[in-house]
């Protein structure tokens, strides 16, 4: 079945670090990926999404490259601020199988401190 | 204006009590689903409907009963609670998962569920 495999946290960085969230993935079928972010006390939030291989999601300063020849979507941005501290979550949707569920990553929680 | 909305924000209630929570969506998606993130912030799906119909239904207790009157509501009713419940229950909606399944999910700011 699909999986999606994300590096564990916490991660804790100082303000205008650069960030990397690692997340690899399997699928039978060719998927959709996308990144999420949870705020505290608050639901999920679309962060950015790719659909095709090499196609790049940015959002806010954040990107990340659907790459086929190594099943990764990993997350970066050059300068973290203190209010990116979040739970972020790699996910797809996998068009050929699972009328739509789409899987989560575990979730990896960042600090950035001022 | 809130797209995905759920009540109650916090729950709290005793073991074998029955309970339920309501989710509405104005996005126009004709897909909705019911999430559970445990203490570790992990996601698992529970249910999906698409325009009423059940489509996902993950090995979750028959104890819970998700019922959808219409394509906007979604809500999960939740017999003889148990400790284990204790969590955050997400809603979310999508465009039809038949249609795009491109389109991200929508979800509501969750349903914090104590189970003392």
């Amino acid at each position: 079945g699909d999986s999606v495999t994300q590096m564990e946290g916490p991660v804790t960085l100082s303000e205008e670090a650069f960030l990397t969230i690692n997340c690899t993935y399997t699928a039978t079928g060719y998927p959709s990926l996308f990144w999420y972010v949870q705020y505290p006390g608050e639901g999920l939030q679309l962060l950015l999404k790719a659909t095709k291989a090499d196609d790049k999601g940015s959002n806010k300063g954040f990107e990340a490259t659907y790459r086929k020849e190594t099943t990764s979507f990993h997350l970066e941005k050059g300068s973290v601020q203190v209010s990116d501290s979040a739970v972020y979550f790699c996910a797809l949707s996998d068009h050929d199988t699972n009328a739509g569920k789409s899987t989560f990553g575990d979730g990896t929680t960042l600090t950035v401190k001022p | 204006d809130t797209a995905v909305s759920q009540t109650p924000k916090y729950l709290v209630t005793q073991m074998g009590n029955d309970k339920s929570i309501k989710c509405e969506q104005n996005l126009g998606h004709d897909t909705m689903y019911w999430y559970k993130q445990d203490s570790k912030k992990f996601l698992k799906i529970m249910f999906s409907y698409n325009n009423k119909e059940l489509i996902i239904n993950e090995t979750v207790p028959n104890r819970f009963s998700p019922k959808s009157p219409d394509k906007a509501h979604l809500n999960l009713h939740i017999n003889s609670l148990e400790l284990g419940d204790s969590a955050v229950y997400f809603c979310a909606s999508s465009q039809s998962i038949f249609r795009d399944l491109n389109s991200p999910l929508h979800f509501g700011n969750g349903t914090r569920l104590t189970v003392t």
